[in-house]
């Protein structure tokens, strides 16, 4: 079935880590991508989203993503977390067809130690 | 400020119940979709509209009923309630053009007790 994965479900790190989550989907054509934040008791807020051109994505709050096509992969980074960043990360996928229905991951909750 | 509005916010019900979540969006925007979301599952949709007075169902649709009398509102309905029922509801409306993305509403919070 077509589906979009999230490899961790959990990640535990100390600030000043480096950070990845590794998302890979398996719809083929294009697709829009996207990486949604949920923080402890709020709604989604949209981190960053590729949609064509540079395959690398800056987004808000120092998060980037890398859309490597020939992966069908789109890994969210960030080079050093905060403690401000324990949150759950979802990757999303909008297929080409199918009236715009976003597709998510289960999701990566991170939790960041002082 | 524009934007989609859900109500309420919290809710419980017993089994057996029935209620109506509302969403409402002042975008203009042509597709609407309700969510829910469950520790571990991420979202998943149950209906979606994609115009004034159509509905289609989604990949979670059992138990549940939707209606899009008017462009700017997408009803959620529990006919009986159920405690595999028990879930954040998102709502969400986009334009119909997927470079646009989704506005979500800020969710409900629905326990069946």
């Amino acid at each position: 079935a077509q589906s979009v994965s999230q490899h961790n479900h959990h990640v535990i790190l100390s600030e000043a880590a480096s950070l990845e989550l590794g998302c890979n989907y398996s719809y083929g054509g294009t697709v829009n991508l996207f990486w949604y934040v949920q923080y402890p008791g709020q709604h989604l807020q949209l981190l960053l989203k590729y949609f064509s051109g540079d395959p690398l994505v800056k987004g808000i709050k120092g998060f980037e993503a890398e859309f490597i096509k020939s992966k069908f992969s789109f890994n969210l980074r960030k080079p050093s977390v905060q403690w401000s960043d324990t949150a759950e990360y979802f990757c999303a996928v909008i297929p080409s067809g199918g009236y715009n229905k976003l597709i998510f991951g289960a999701g990566t909750r991170l939790a960041v130690h002082p | 400020n524009a934007g989609v509005t859900q109500t309420p916010k919290f809710r419980v019900l017993k089994t057996g119940q029935s209620m109506t979540l509302l969403c409402a969006q002042d975008m203009n925007h042509e597709y609407m979709y309700w969510y829910r979301q469950d520790p571990g599952m991420g979202l998943r949709l149950i209906h979606y509209s994609v115009g004034e007075g159509t509905t289609a169902k989604g990949e979670v649709p059992d138990g549940y009923n939707v209606s899009r009398l008017k462009k700017q509102n997408f009803l959620l309905g529990l006919e009986s309630a159920a405690p595999s029922q028990t879930s954040v509801y998102f709502c969400a409306s986009s334009q119909g053009d997927r470079n646009y993305g989704y506005t979500f509403g800020s969710g409900t919070r629905l326990t069946v007790v």
